[in-house]
């Protein structure tokens, strides 16, 4: 099972929005409604921002959505602020009823 | 408050064995999958296996297959991840995760235990 192609980075000012990218197929992104997104700080374990392509757990800001469209799901981060600076990873169920995790995007605030 | 801690992690030989533990308080831990996520030093997450509430199902990604197991004790509330036949490549912080929902991780995870396998 191959890692999920996102972008190694992405960057932004301030108030800004910005869009990471999660390239599967249709074997996991495509095939399944189960992508989610975790935010990794330095020295941290993740935390889940999104799942089910679209939905936020409680006490996530509404400045994060999701999105998926055929074999790619994306992640919008708006109104960017410093601390949104971290790595991103998206995840899929796949058809082996396993998980992937993406290649990971390290995102920074200009 | 629901708490994760992991342990069993350290320097193993290549080939050797080393069992995790994840202790879990705080939540109703049959009533939860659980799952082992990975992430090499500097690296990506790899998710490695997931585990039924009633421990009848589990599922591994293909590079740990035959090699490790996941398992959990509902009495005990922990979860364990038995890994033989250890490779330079299964270096990684190594953590815990409750899962509630169809995701690689879910909501809670543990600190991580760092597994080095060296000669």
């Amino acid at each position: 099972q191959s890692a999920l192609t996102q972008p190694a980075s992405v960057s932004g000012s301030p108030g800004q929005s910005i869009t990471i990218s999660c390239t599967g197929t249709s074997s996991d992104v495509g095939g399944y409604n189960y992508v989610s997104w975790y935010q990794q700080h330095p020295g941290k374990a993740p935390k889940l921002m999104i799942y089910d392509v679209s939905n936020r757990p409680s006490g996530v800001s509404n400045r994060f959505s999701g999105s998926k469209s055929g074999n790619t799901a994306s992640l919008t981060i708006s109104g960017l602020q410093a601390e949104d600076e971290a790595d991103y990873y998206c995840t899929s169920y796949t058809s082996s009823s396993t998980y992937v995790f993406g290649t990971g995007t390290k995102v920074t605030v200009l | 408050e629901v708490q994760l801690v992991e342990s069993g992690g350290g320097l193993v030989q290549p080939g050797g064995s080393v069992r995790l533990s994840c202790a879990a308080s705080g939540f109703t831990f049959s009533d939860y999958w659980m799952s082992w996520v990975r992430q090499p030093p500097g690296k990506g997450l790899e998710w490695v296996a997931n585990i039924k509430p009633d421990g009848s199902e589990e599922h591994y990604v293909d590079s740990v297959k035959g090699r490790f197991t996941i398992s959990r004790d509902n009495a005990k509330n922990s979860l364990y991840l038995q890994m033989n036949s250890l490779r330079a490549e299964d270096t990684a912080v190594y953590y815990c995760a409750r899962t509630e929902v169809a995701t690689a991780g879910g909501s809670y995870w543990g600190q991580g235990t760092l597994v080095t396998v060296s000669s």
